[in-house]
């Protein structure tokens, strides 16, 4: 079965430039997560989506970063007038859900995140 | 604000051994902890996600341990294969509003040397 997609793979910008990252989410997955992983470290939170509506966009480093998800399935990180300080590799994830459910004894869990290759992002 | 540690960030061992990654959290309300595997150019892939009343997970040549209270974590690999060899990064999952957000170390670079 498919997996997470993002597209393109490699993009390089000059600086100053709008660039706009896609992510094709697993068919049937509600919630959608975007991440940024600078070179050497791990992956930090973006932002989320359940369905189309972006519950969370705490992580984004500043207004210039804009996401959306207008029917609940593909997702586009945009950013505008990029910088250096951007180019990083950017990972998209979908799950089934989100947050805690419960599995028989009452137990919580979550649904485990499944990530795209990423795209890797080089600001000149 | 949560904080994941790994240590150490780099290994390299000779092919066969027994390894431990380790994973340190500051806040242990926590409600699971997972393990990744990230080769080169790729995304990550999910090897272990140990759940809040769990204390450890095993898959193949892996196991990995939880203990919430001390903060930590461990991810052993049995009898290291040339195979194993990528970047290991520990994430857990906050508590209450913040329950889907994952927080990652900065990972183990792992060689395993033929």
């Amino acid at each position: 079965g498919a997996g997470v997609s993002q597209s393109p793979r490699y993009k390089v910008a000059k600086r100053g430039q709008d660039v706009a990252l896609r992510c094709d989410p697993i068919s049937g997955h509600v919630s959608l997560f975007w991440y940024q992983q600078a070179l050497g470290q791990g992956p930090e939170f973006l932002t989320y989506f359940q369905n189309e509506a972006q519950l969370d966009k705490s992580g984004l480093p500043s207004d210039r970063f804009f996401a959306e998800r207008p029917e609940g399935s593909v997702s586009t990180l945009k950013i505008q007038r990029t910088q250096q300080e951007d180019s990083a590799v950017y990972l998209c994830a979908s799950s089934r859900s989100t947050g805690p459910g419960t599995g028989g004894g009452g137990q919580a869990y979550n649904q485990p995140q499944h990530f795209g290759d990423g795209t890797r992002l080089s600001i000149l | 604000k949560q904080e994941v540690t790994q240590i150490p960030a780099a290994l390299s061992v000779p092919e066969g051994e027994n390894l431990v990654l380790n994973c340190s959290f500051t806040d242990s309300a926590i409600y699971n902890l997972q393990w990744f595997r990230q080769d080169p150019g790729k995304g990550l892939t999910s090897l272990l996600l140990i759940q809040s009343s769990q204390r450890e997970q095993t898959s193949g040549r892996l196991n990995a341990s939880l203990d919430k209270s001390s903060g930590r974590s461990t991810l052993y690999i049995a009898a290291s294969q040339p195979g194993d060899s990528a970047t290991y990064l520990c994430a857990v999952y906050g508590l209450g509003d913040s329950s889907y957000k994952l927080i990652f170390g900065s990972g183990t670079r792992l060689l395993v040397r033929p």
